[in-house]
């Protein structure tokens, strides 16, 4: 059973580049999430998607888009890179809002 | 959500229980208590949740003050292994929802 899996794991992209995040889970969950860690911080929520067909933005959604492809997949696109967007970023799902999340294992992104 | 508040760091001895507090005296009626745990860089990892009532399970215990203005994470045997940043949060949902992790507790279990 994977849980919840992140693609790619490492990635490096000039500033104005663009590039899809992609995220999968097999637990049947309903709500999935996008978070960005900076070093030293906790984790800031970017988008979530409460069921599949709706999203919604959270904290800090500036600077990203999302598609919830369908119940499993959940993918963050960066349509024109900056540096500030430099993290670590992890998607999460649920079964419901409260319910416990499980999170993938984050992608590493850095923008030069 | 309702903001929480836990100190920065805390040391453990190994084999002893370790106790994490959280102050979250704004948490409404319908919000949970949550604490998830992050070893390294690796993704959180979930610990246990609870309303109210206190919560046992195989990891950890989470004592929840009458009031519901602060709890604690009791981890009854720390192994070195439990060294990581430890995040409480509370959530609900009422049609728009968020999760907001705080800065959490760096916890540092030694041998």
């Amino acid at each position: 059973n994977a849980g919840v899996t992140q693609t790619p794991k490492f990635q490096v992209l000039k500033t104005g580049q663009s590039m899809t995040l992609q995220c999968a889970q097999d637990m049947n969950h309903n709500s999935m999430y996008w978070y960005r860690q900076d070093p030293g911080m906790g984790l800031r929520l970017i988008y979530y998607s409460a069921s599949e067909g709706t999203t919604d933005k959270g904290e800090v959604p500036n600077g990203y888009n999302v598609s919830r492809l369908n119940k499993r997949e959940f993918s963050l696109r960066l349509e024109s890179a900056a540096p500030s967007q430099t993290s670590v970023y992890f998607c999460a799902s649920s079964y419901g809002p409260n319910t416990e999340a499980f999170f993938g294992q984050g992608t590493r992104l850095t923008v030069v | 959500d309702a903001k929480t508040t836990q100190p920065p760091s805390m040391d453990c001895a190994e084999g002893r229980a370790a106790n994490l507090p959280c102050n979250h005296s704004t948490i409404s009626g319908n919000e949970y208590v949550y604490w998830y745990r992050q070893i390294h860089s690796q993704g959180p990892q979930y610990i246990i949740h609870g309303l109210k009532n206190n919560e046992t399970n195989e990891m950890a215990s989470l004592i929840i003050t009458e009031d519901r203005k602060s709890s604690t994470l009791i981890l009854p045997h720390a192994t070195l292994r439990d060294t990581a940043v430890y995040y409480c949060i509370v959530r609900f949902y009422t049609g728009g929802f968020k999760t907001i992790f705080g800065a959490g507790t760096r916890l540092f279990v030694k041998a």
